[in-house]
This record gives C-alpha cells, sequence and structure tokens, in this order.
C-alpha cells in the first residue's frame, strides 16, 4: 500500500534553514506528481508547493515564493522540501501528498503522510 | 485568510443530517474546478473524503456526498455517528493564483 514518510523536522530560529523529505513506498513515485501541504498549530490546512512527476514545472505558494525550493530524487523515490529564511509564521506540521494519477497534474491529493513538525523559534 | 469560506463549526445529533457549506469564487469553484473533501480525525493525517464534486474513494461510507452550484459546494452526512467527529475542509484550484487552495476548515461535533 502508499507510504508516505516525512522526516527533517525540528526546532530552528527564525532566518534558519531545514530540509524535509518524505520518503514514499507502494507506488511508482517518478510516474507521480507530488504536493507539500502544512497546518499550523490550531490552524487549517495550506498548499506550499507543487512538483511534476517529471521535475519540470513547480508552483509555490505565495507565502513562500523565493524561500522554498521543492525537489525530488526519482531514483531514490524521496521527495524534498528546502527551506530558507524561516519565519514565525512558518512553523507547522509539514505533509507531504501524492496526487491520483500517473502523468497528471493531479488536482487533489489521495494519500497523504503522517507530517513533520517544524517549529521556528528563538 | 483561506481562499474558500466554511462555516468554523456545525453539529449534529446522532443519526441526523448535516451539511457544511465552501464558498469560493470565479476564479475557483466558479471556474469549473473540482472541489474535493477531506476529513481530519483528532492527532492525525487529513484523508481523502469525496473528489471530483462527489465521488467516494473506496471505503467511505455512501453517507457522505457533495454537490456544487455556481462558486459554492456542499458537503453533506446523512446517518451522523459519532466517529464522524472531525475536521472537515474543501479544496479546490485557483486559476488567478495559479494554486491549489482549501477552505478554513468545518469541526464537526457529534451531540
Amino acid at each position: 500500500q502508499v507510504q508516505l514518510v516525512e522526516s527533517g523536522g525540528g526546532v530552528v530560529q527564525p532566518g534558519g534553514s531545514l530540509r524535509l523529505s518524505c520518503a514514499a513506498s507502494g507506488f511508482t513515485f517518478s510516474s507521480n506528481a507530488m504536493h507539500w501541504v502544512r497546518q499550523a498549530p490550531g490552524k487549517g490546512l495550506e498548499w506550499v508547493a507543487f512538483i511534476r512527476y517529471d521535475a519540470t514545472n513547480k508552483y509555490y505558494a505565495e507565502s513562500v515564493k523565493g524561500r522554498f525550493t521543492i525537489s525530488r530524487d526519482n531514483s531514490k523515490n524521496t521527495l524534498y522540501l528546502q527551506m530558507n529564511s524561516l519565519r514565525t509564521e512558518d512553523t507547522a506540521l509539514y505533509y507531504c501528498a501524492k496526487v491520483p494519477y500517473p502523468y497528471s497534474s493531479g488536482w487533489y491529493f489521495d494519500n497523504w503522510g503522517q507530517g513533520t513538525l517544524v517549529t521556528v523559534s528563538s | 485568510q483561506s481562499v474558500l469560506t466554511q462555516p468554523p463549526s456545525v453539529s449534529g445529533a446522532p443519526g441526523q443530517r448535516v451539511t457544511i457549506s465552501c464558498t469560493g469564487s470565479s476564479s475557483d469553484i466558479g471556474a469549473g474546478y473540482d472541489v474535493h473533501w477531506y476529513q481530519q480525525l483528532p492527532g492525525t493525517a487529513p484523508k481523502l473524503l469525496l473528489h471530483g464534486d462527489n465521488n467516494r474513494p473506496s471505503g467511505v461510507p455512501d453517507r457522505f456526498s457533495g454537490s456544487k452550484s455556481g462558486t459554492s459546494a456542499s458537503l453533506a452526512i446523512t446517518g451522523l455517528q459519532a466517529e464522524d467527529e472531525a475536521d472537515y475542509y474543501c479544496q479546490s484550484y485557483d486559476n488567478s493564483l495559479s494554486t491549489w487552495v482549501f477552505g478554513g476548515g468545518t469541526k464537526l461535533t457529534v451531540l
């Protein structure tokens, strides 16, 4: 079955950097676009970033544009989120999520990981 | 502030029917983009509940259904059960922002 396992979260000071990873299994990772979605403590869901199956297209939320970079290594079945210039408002549980159909942009998210917590605090 | 608007909370007694609204605009729901719904039980990751306005993934009971009209959509839950107590989120795509968008979420309380 599909498994998405996030890692790399932790506590970082404002202005710092972190790289999140999402290890995928149970499906053909190299054929599926992927997303990052975050949820601040006690708040709702916020879409963060998208990457096409072949990494030729990437999109970002305005709130993270220029600071976060989404990438993937299809040989390792792993999705990444490089987060730079972190702000206190980036504190959240970060989920990776897959799209349902291969070779499509995927308008929704059919499987989610359990999330990794990022805390930005001095 | 979320692009899609949902009521913060709804409640109902076991066995009753409740609906959760999701209001968007001409650049998302009104532009014809599908609405999808997620259920988030306390302390867990979101789970896909409905996709493409009213399609249930395998394993989702037919007590859950969706509809869409104009710039709004709704999730209906019939025969309310205690296990339905959760947060529910609608989601679509905004072509003016070129982003995937969520509603602010609705907390369902089963009385």
